[in-house]
């Protein structure tokens, strides 16, 4: 079945280091690819997401491009803040799902001032 | 900004009980969701609902399990007879539009431990 593998955490890293957070899957079709975050006390949220090969998304200076042939949608970001301490999801959503993000275990990044 | 919301936030239940998690969506959205994360363990979709009906549901969510709308501003999902297995987070998430391209916003959470 589909299934999303990432990097297992956590992370720690020193303030303005960059950061890459592997995610790679395993899907039928073409799904849409996701990144969620999770601050501490609160709900997932949406970062970014790309739904053909080869797109990029963005956000707050987070990116990943969807990668077809490594099947892979990597996390990267030039210069990490410590409010960017939180746990990252990398998702997919098959194509015609009504809602069934299938979601990695989670990457819990802590930023060091 | 609108939120999720969602409760409680811990409930503590024999096995074999009853619960009911609640959750009030974005006002304005349409499409609404339950995944739950056992500990240690990844986020798993449970259920999607439109439209007054179930649009999908996963392996895990059989009989034992129901959503309901019940009065236009909240969305439950209901464990009919609890087991220890069904301890976890619940998150309930809502959107304005399908998941294949809307956000989904998620709550903070329901915890959920069986005894």
């Amino acid at each position: 079945g589909d299934s999303v593998t990432q990097m297992e955490g956590p992370v720690t890293l020193s303030e303005e280091a960059f950061l890459t957070i592997n995610c790679t899957y395993t899907a039928t079709g073409y799904p849409s690819l996701f990144w969620y975050v999770q601050y501490p006390g609160e709900g997932l949220q949406l970062l970014l997401k790309a739904t053909k090969a080869d797109d990029k998304g963005s956000n707050k200076g987070f990116e990943a491009t969807y990668r077809k042939e490594t099947t892979s949608f990597h996390l990267e970001k030039g210069s990490v803040q410590v409010s960017d301490s939180a746990v990252y999801f990398c998702a997919l959503l098959r194509g015609g799902s009504q809602g069934n993000l299938i979601f990695g275990k989670g990457t819990k990044l802590s930023v060091k001032p | 900004e609108p939120e999720v919301t969602q409760t409680p936030s811990h409930q503590v239940t024999q096995m074999g009980q009853e619960v009911i998690l609640r959750c009030v969506p974005i006002s304005n959205h349409l499409y609404f969701y339950w995944y739950r994360q056992i500990l240690g363990q990844k986020v798993e979709f449970l259920v999607s609902f439109y439209n007054n009906e179930i649009s999908e549901k996963s392996e895990i969510f059989d009989d034992q399990f129901s959503v309901e709308r019940p009065d236009g501003s909240n969305f439950t999902l209901k464990i009919r007879s609890t087991k220890l297995e069904d301890s976890a987070m619940y998150f309930c998430a809502s959107s304005l539009q399908g998941a294949d391209t809307g956000e989904l916003f998620f709550g903070e959470g329901s915890r959920l431990t069986v005894l």
